[in-house]
């Protein structure tokens, strides 16, 4: 499956937006970009996805590159309960398999200052 | 009904007892997924139900074993575990679509094992 590579890291003041980058430049025609973040003592929580356009809802939006190699999650005014660590995931359209399997990276920590 | 209920949220166990975790979900989900999470990790996958069946395996040691009683609940029964088997465990589900990559899972909480 193809990987992604995010900052360890990334920091941000309360209501400013975050970008949040995402490369997968060995992503396939049929891979979907998924988004999901887990806060502290929590399981995951989806946060978006998409496959060729821009997109949007309500707790952020994914701009994604032309090529597809690259996304980029934008929280557009950071609270402090997004302090999270977020996780950028390709999901394969699988031939004879109807399951979402997601596999992990190490993703990335958002720390918001008030 | 939008949430995974996991229990017990907390369980610590010797060596050589056996317990189990629970998973229950409303939503009519019919795959259901059981991921291990060390500290500071990402959450590997373990093992995947669709419609009741075991699909996946992730070459998991048979000390864990899985079980789906029905289309809401999923347990794992844990048997003979190691003190590095401490984990978060955490359940999740999600529709069964044609398109894979479309799939959105849902998590609970999960359930954090010590293991003595």
């Amino acid at each position: 499956d193809a990987k992604t590579t995010q900052p360890n890291s990334m920091e941000s003041n309360e209501e400013e937006p975050v970008h949040l980058p995402c490369n997968h430049s060995t992503i396939s025609g049929t891979d979907y970009i998924h988004w999901y973040r887990q806060l502290p003592s929590q399981g995951p929580e989806y946060v978006i996805h998409g496959l060729t356009s821009n997109v949007n809802n309500r707790m952020a939006s994914l701009a994604i590159a032309e090529d597809r190699k690259s996304s980029t999650l934008i929280l557009h005014r950071a609270t402090l309960r997004d302090a999270a660590v977020y996780y950028c995931i390709l999901m394969p359209l699988r031939r004879g398999s109807t399951l979402g399997r997601l596999y992990f990276g190490r993703g990335t920590q958002l720390t918001v200052w008030p | 009904d939008t949430e995974v209920t996991q229990t017990p949220k907390h369980l610590v166990m010797g060596m050589t007892n056996k317990k189990s975790l629970k998973c229950e979900q409303h939503m009519g989900h019919r795959a259901m997924y059981w991921y291990k999470q060390k500290a500071k990790k990402p959450p590997e996958l373990m093992f995947v139900y669709s419609y009741e069946k075991l699909s996946i395996n992730e070459s998991v040691p048979s000390r864990f074993s899985p079980e789906c009683p029905n289309s809401s609940l999923l347990n794992l029964h844990l048997h003979a575990l190691q003190p590095e088997d401490s984990a978060l465990y955490l359940c999740a589900s999600s529709h069964i679509l044609v398109n894979s990559g479309a799939n959105v899972l849902t998590f609970g909480a999960g359930s954090r094992l010590t293991v003595l």
